[in-house]
């Protein structure tokens, strides 16, 4: 079965990069989703990686992904406050209608 | 478009009272899904619709039941509500590319207090 790890918080300061860390378990054909949760509001996704690929880059987002240890990582660079929220990682095996979130990183930005 | 509607925005109900959570989406998406988000607990799926005319128990059903009114809609009943079914619920959407990336869109939630 798929189970997806993250740790509960991050904290840092503002103009630093964060990084936030997630273990999945399958690695066969699967989509590995980064969502944005802010307080009061649904899940945004921020991107997705396909599990033959090792890195993709958005503007301040870095996902980094290592096949072999079954990590997903995501940097945001120059961190705002605005970047406060949670950051769900989730798991999709192709061909299965139904992802397996994380229990969500709160990151808190210190100004 | 508006993307995913949910509608109430909050609730409180009674032990034992019934209630619907509606959803709907204009994206034209076939598969929709009920979650509900619990502190330290992340997001658990409560039942899903692949497509319309289709539903099926995700992880937590029990206490609900859904209906798929059409291919837009997709509503959340509690029976009799009890104080463990206090939650924040969200529906979502995708186009049920399940070969593809196939994105979940999410709804603001609906804050559910059941005394």
């Amino acid at each position: 079965g798929e189970d997806v790890e993250q740790s509960l918080f991050l904290s840092v300061r503002e103009g630093d990069s964060s990084v936030i860390n997630c273990t999945y378990t399958d690695s066969s054909s699967t989509y590995l989703y980064w969502y944005k949760q802010e307080p009061g509001a649904g899940l945004q996704l921020l991107t997705y990686i396909f599990s033959n690929m090792d890195m993709k880059q958005d503007q301040r987002l870095t996902v980094l992904l290592n096949k072999k240890d079954k990590h997903l990582s995501l940097r945001i660079a120059d961190t705002q406050t605005g970047d406060s929220a949670i950051y769900f990682c989730a798991e999709r095996l192709r061909g299965s209608y139904i992802p397996t979130f994380g229990r969500g990183t709160s990151l808190i930005v210190h100004p | 478009n508006a993307g995913v509607t949910q509608t109430p925005k909050f609730q409180v109900l009674k032990t034992g009272q019934s209630m619907t959570l509606q959803c709907a989406q204009d994206m034209n998406h076939n598969s929709m899904y009920w979650y509900r988000q619990d502190p330290g607990m992340g997001l658990r799926l409560i039942y899903y619709s692949a497509s319309e005319g289709t539903t099926d128990k995700g992880e937590v059903p029990n206490g609900y039941n859904v209906s798929r009114l059409n291919k837009r809609e997709f509503s959340l009943r509690l029976e009799s509500a009890a104080p463990s079914q206090t939650s924040v619920y969200f529906c979502a959407s995708s186009e049920a590319d399940r070969g593809g990336s196939d994105t979940q869109y999410f709804g603001p939630g609906t804050r559910l207090t059941v005394l």
